[in-house]
């Protein structure tokens, strides 16, 4: 099993562009999210998912969206970079139902210029 | 509203000795609680979680927390620091009943000191 992969592992944008931050996991889990991680402020929760065609808001979701097509995939879509939204994210999955450890992915380290 | 604070962003200890990283958590309900650790460029591992069924819980690499309600606290302690140990450690908070959900503390950086 590969477990979470992540795509692209470093990116650089200019203000305005669009990308898709790619991740998919191998392990049939249910549940899927996706954290951005900065200095001295631990992860905060982006967007999650419950099952395919179910997502909704976590802690930050502002500038990102999400589609869950399938049970393998999960990408985030940053909708209008900016140098706020410079950051490491991180994807993750577990199982749902009583919780279950999450398995992260490598990270994908986004700068915005 | 779940919140959870680590104190101290950055633990310095010697090989050998006791490592003790501080985590309290705020919940209005009883809460699940985990410590994830990550090695430099890599993704979050998971170390340790309390999910009520005992308070001292014994999680990998000789790492063990031990759950107190009534300090709301659940501190991260290793009896003896290894040189692998060095990472960033996450303590982390989610509600009971199924949620993923999770609420992270600010992190706390860990350097051995040989």
């Amino acid at each position: 099993n590969a477990g979470v992969t992540q795509t692209p592992k470093f990116q650089v944008l200019k203000t305005g562009q669009s990308m898709t931050l790619q991740c998919a996991q191998d392990m049939n889990h249910e549940y899927m999210s996706w954290y951005r991680q900065d200095p001295g402020m631990g992860l905060r929760l982006i967007h999650y998912s419950v099952g395919a065609g179910i997502t909704d808001q976590g802690e930050v979701p502002n500038g990102y969206n999400v589609s869950r097509s399938t049970t393998e995939d999960f990408p985030l879509r940053l909708l209008s970079a900016a140098p706020s939204q410079t950051s490491v994210y991180f994807c993750a999955s577990s199982w749902s139902g009583t919780p279950y450890e999450q398995y992260f992915g490598p990270g994908t380290r986004l700068t915005v210029t | 509203a779940q919140s959870v604070t680590q104190l101290g962003s950055h633990v310095s200890v010697s090989e050998g000795a006791l490592v003790l990283l501080r985590c309290n958590y705020s919940s209005s309900v009883p809460p699940y609680l985990f410590w994830y650790v990550q090695y430099p460029n890599q993704g979050l591992q998971l170390l340790l979680k309390y999910t009520s069924a005992a308070t001292l819980v014994k999680g990998i690499n000789g790492f063990e927390a031990e759950f107190k309600k009534s300090e709301t606290s659940f501190h991260l302690t290793k009896p003896s620091a290894h040189m692998s140990d060095a990472a960033e450690y996450f303590c982390a908070v989610s509600r009971s009943q199924g949620a993923q959900k999770l609420v992270f503390g600010q992190g706390t950086r860990l350097t051995i000191n040989p």
